[in-house]
């Protein structure tokens, strides 16, 4: 069965660097989306993109975040200047159409020191 | 933000008992999704409710959606150790899913 990879798995980085973590959505969808879930809470809708663009952003998505899909295949997640609360596992999620179930990828485990 | 409260947060049972998770919320959603986590994993979509008053089965698990489409229900019955996870719901509303505050099942062997 088709499925959503996401790599890396772990990601440490210093505060104040830039990190990009990368998605494979499904082959043949056409919505993706990123999510975050910080350590004991719950999960948390950051950006949703689609004919490459964003479609809709959480207050959380503010200017540190981009994204982007710079071939048919990924769809990026660039944090610029990672702050200490930045640190959390990003999920990124594929789907067929708009209001279509999502699929998951595994994770990244993002730790910022 | 629209808030979707799940309960209990936590259960731990016997297995082969019986269990219902609530998810509930003062909002409306045009469509309700059923997760499970396992520890460093992502979400797995485990069901998809659309029309309220809507009841689906996936094996022992039963789902349904309320009539006023604000809240949800899940039903194991004669739980199994396998069952053990994160249950998530997710609403949709907008162009967005909403992600229940989950509850963390725990089935003892």
């Amino acid at each position: 069965e088709p499925e959503v990879t996401q790599t890396p798995s772990h990601q440490v980085t210093q505060m104040g660097q830039e990190v990009i973590l990368r998605c494979v959505p499904i082959s043949n969808h056409l919505y993706f989306y990123w999510y975050r879930q910080i350590l004991g809470q719950k999960v948390e809708f950051l950006v949703s993109f689609y004919n490459n663009e964003i479609s809709e952003k959480s207050e959380i998505f503010d200017d540190q975040f981009s994204v982007e899909r710079p071939d048919g295949s990924n769809f990026t997640l660039k944090i610029r200047s990672t702050k200490l609360e930045d640190s959390a596992m990003y999920f990124c999620a594929s789907s067929i159409g708009r209001n279509q179930p999502q699929h998951f990828g595994d994770g990244t485990r993002l730790s910022i020191l | 933000t629209q808030l979707l409260e799940q309960s209990p947060q936590f259960l731990s049972i016997q297995e082969g008992e019986n269990l219902t998770v609530y998810c509930n919320s003062s909002s409306v959603f045009s469509s309700l999704q059923w997760y499970r986590q396992e520890p460093g994993e992502g979400p797995v979509l485990l069901v998809t409710v659309v029309t309220g008053g809507e009841v689906k089965k996936l094996k022992r698990l039963t789902f349904q959606f309320g009539d006023a489409r604000k809240d949800s229900s899940l039903h194991i019955t004669a739980a199994q150790p396998g069952d053990t996870g994160l249950y998530l719901c997710a609403g949709l509303t907008g162009n967005q899913f909403y992600f229940g505050t989950g509850t963390s099942l725990t089935v003892i062997p």
